[in-house]
């Protein structure tokens, strides 16, 4: 079993501050996603990373693939309230089928104004 | 287009009942899936399709029965609920197979087995 550990899992900021939140496993991942849900609602896709070493940029956000494909950061730049939310990464191992997807434990990241 | 769609929304049940979470999209994709959300463990994947009549389990499917008899609905049966099946259901939808796809979650639903 593919684990994907997410760290931290709970943090708490001033509007205006910037905060990183880490993917990490000991296995290799062909791509990585990671989503956004907000309370009552479903998972919501942010972006999704395939190349060792990649870096995907949406906004004030900024997505890194490790160079091994192990890990995953995402960094948010002068977080704002309407960011809280819970991120989830998920990642598929190599020659993963569809639906054989891992999710880590996910981050619960509120921002007081 | 509406999504994906979940009902019920809420729903209680005493142990050793019976019931159905419905699950329809409207994207015609072909693959579709049913997740669990527990506190401090992510998304768990029960059972997926990648069409209709064909499904597969996932990593926890013990419990849950699937069935995918048209493009559109994909519905999961609790056979006979138990207090560990008390969770978040997600059903998620997408166009593709591959790893990479975007799926689509719908609003899920809340179930409490008593």
């Amino acid at each position: 079993t593919q684990l994907l550990e997410q760290s931290p899992q709970f943090l708490s900021i001033q509007e205006g501050e910037n905060l990183t939140v880490y993917c990490n496993s000991s296995s290799v991942f062909s791509s990585l996603q990671w989503y956004r849900q907000e309370p009552g609602e479903g998972p919501v896709l942010l972006v999704t990373v395939v190349t060792g070493g990649e870096v995907k940029k949406l906004k004030r956000l900024t997505f890194q693939f490790g160079d091994a494909r192990k890990d995953s950061s995402l960094h948010i730049t002068a977080a704002q309230p309407g960011d809280t939310g819970l991120y989830l990464c998920a990642g598929a191992a190599r020659g993963t089928s569809y639906g054989k997807l891992t999710f880590g434990q996910g981050t619960i990241l509120t921002v007081h104004p | 287009n509406a999504g994906v769609t979940q009902t019920p929304k809420f729903q209680v049940l005493k142990t050793g009942q019976s019931m159905t979470l419905q699950c329809a999209q409207d994207m015609n994709h072909e693959y579709m899936s049913w997740y669990r959300q527990d506190p401090g463990m992510g998304l768990r994947l029960i059972h997926y399709s990648v069409g209709a009549g064909i499904t597969d389990q996932g990593e926890v499917p013990n419990g849950y029965n699937v069935s995918r008899s048209t493009t559109e609905d994909f519905p999961l049966r609790l056979l006979s609920a138990a207090p560990s099946q008390t969770s978040v259901y997600f059903c998620a939808s997408s166009y593709g197979g591959a790893a990479q796809e975007t799926q689509y979650f719908g609003p899920g639903t809340r179930l409490l087995v008593l």
